[in-house]
């Protein structure tokens, strides 16, 4: 039963490059979030998305952020043209769709951690 | 929206003391209220929620209180062992009834250290 799968684990680009994180959630989970973790702060939420839609991007940068998730694979969160400030950890979270009367159910991964050099 | 406040930063207690960690939050419509700890280079891993329909919740050595009316809860941890050393963050959320969808409100986090 694998969890949250996050991919790559660490990443280095300098600045302008792309920058493509990769989340498969866990099985029977289509329900995905991205959240940035900045050095020494908590978790910011940045998007939410079902297959094949966005429900929530409120929390992502309105330039050279982008999220999906496809009908088939991975959640993708892409940032173009990649800035020093933008050196982070990048965490997916999954959930089912129905409660179980625990909460949420948030599964996080175990991050992506990137390096803008 | 949803605004988490967490304290303190940093928490030094001695193998065998409590800890206690406290967040207060903002937004009233907020039913959901879990705890993470996150260990060096980990994603964080849920290890207690509460919703605003329950006061307090225990789970072994982890215990967590609400309170509504305040706005404020609060994470205990009985006989603390070196390996609850960790980063703990409290968070917020409204989920919607019927719906799974809750984005959390993050605490700054709390760095907890149990001397052995």
């Amino acid at each position: 039963n694998a969890g949250v799968m996050q991919n790559p684990r660490h990443l280095v680009r300098r600045r302008g490059q792309e920058a493509r994180l990769r989340c498969s959630p866990m099985k029977g989970h289509s329900h995905v979030y991205w959240y940035r973790q900045l050095p020494e702060e908590g978790l910011k939420f940045m998007v939410y998305l079902q297959k094949e839609n966005i429900i929530d991007e409120s929390g992502m940068p309105k330039e050279r952020f982008s999220a999906e998730f496809p009908k088939e694979g991975p959640s993708i969160l892409r940032i173009q043209q990649v800035v020093r400030g933008d050196s982070a950890a990048y965490f997916c979270a999954s959930s089912p769709l129905q409660l179980t009367g625990q909460g949420v159910g948030y599964t996080f991964g175990s991050g992506t951690r990137l390096t803008v050099v | 929206g949803e605004n988490v406040e967490q304290h303190p930063s940093t928490l030094s207690v001695q193998e065998g003391d409590s800890a206690v960690i406290k967040c207060t939050y903002s937004d009233s419509a907020s039913n959901y209220f879990p705890w993470y700890k996150q260990e060096l280079g980990k994603g964080p891993q849920l290890i207690i929620d509460i919703r605003s329909n329950v006061g307090e919740k225990k789970d072994q050595r982890i215990a967590v209180t609400l309170n509504k009316t305040a706005k404020h809860f609060s994470l205990h941890i009985t006989e603390t062992q070196p390996e609850d050393s960790a980063v703990y963050f409290c968070a917020a959320s409204t989920n919607a009834g019927g719906t799974s969808y809750g984005k959390l409100t993050f605490g700054q986090g709390t760095i907890l250290t149990v001397h052995p």
